[in-house]
């Protein structure tokens, strides 16, 4: 298995630009989930998904769109870049719907910085 | 809602020393409690969790963690510390949402040093 993986490592965006972070998992997890790393706060939920074709929103939403088409993608949208979307964003994946005791798996994450 | 506070954004030891990394919560229901850790330009890693089985939670690399419920705690502890335990140590909760589906939400993180 190559568990969690997210595309690319690292990005730089011009304010005003949009982009989709890559994330897969090849586990048959039915739980995936983005989060936003910025220092002193640790992982913040953007959105998250219990299942193909189910999404909803995290803590920090705004800014960021999502789908689950299949199973194994979870892509992360970025519609209009702002400075303040410059973080590192990682993937997870588990695979209970309700996660409340799984382990979470992460991907290894996305450096995102917006100029 | 469910918080997490880790008291100590840095923790400082030496090589062999106790390592304590300290989390406590704030929650209405019995809570599901995690720690992961995170090396330098890693994604998080699961160290350990509680489950509502037993209090005290062995983990990996020779970490463990004891929940007490009186004092909404969860703290992390090392016997001896190794110069590869530095790094960035994560407290969580997981409590039910209002559609049943489980959130994780995150201490804001410990840095753990350990000096030769």
């Amino acid at each position: 298995n190559a568990g969690v993986t997210q595309t690319p490592k690292f990005q730089v965006l011009k304010t005003g630009q949009s982009m989709t972070l890559q994330c897969a998992q090849d586990m048959n997890h039915e739980y995936m989930s983005w989060y936003r790393q910025d220092p002193g706060m640790g992982l913040r939920l953007i959105h998250y998904s219990v299942g193909a074709g189910i999404t909803d929103q995290g803590e920090v939403p705004n800014g960021y769109n999502v789908s689950r088409s299949t199973t194994e993608d979870f892509p992360l949208r970025l519609l209009s870049a702002a400075p303040s979307q410059t973080s590192v964003y990682f993937c997870a994946s588990s695979y209970s719907r309700t996660i409340l005791t799984d382990t979470q798996y992460f991907g290894p994450g996305t450096r995102l910085t917006v100029l | 809602a469910q918080s997490v506070t880790q008291l100590g954004s840095h923790v400082s030891v030496s090589e062999g020393a106790l390592v304590l990394l300290r989390c406590n919560y704030s929650s209405s229901v019995p809570p599901y409690l995690f720690w992961y850790v995170q090396y330098p330009n890693q994604g998080l890693q699961l160290l350990l969790k509680y489950t509502s089985a037993a209090t005290l939670v062995k983990g990996i690399n020779g970490f463990e963690a004891e929940f007490k419920k009186s004092e909404t705690s969860f703290h992390l502890t090392k016997p001896s510390a190794h110069m590869s335990d530095a790094a960035e140590y994560f407290c969580a909760v997981s409590l039910a949402g209002g559609t049943s589906y489980g959130k994780l939400t995150f201490g804001q993180g410990t840095i753990l040093t350990v000096h030769p």
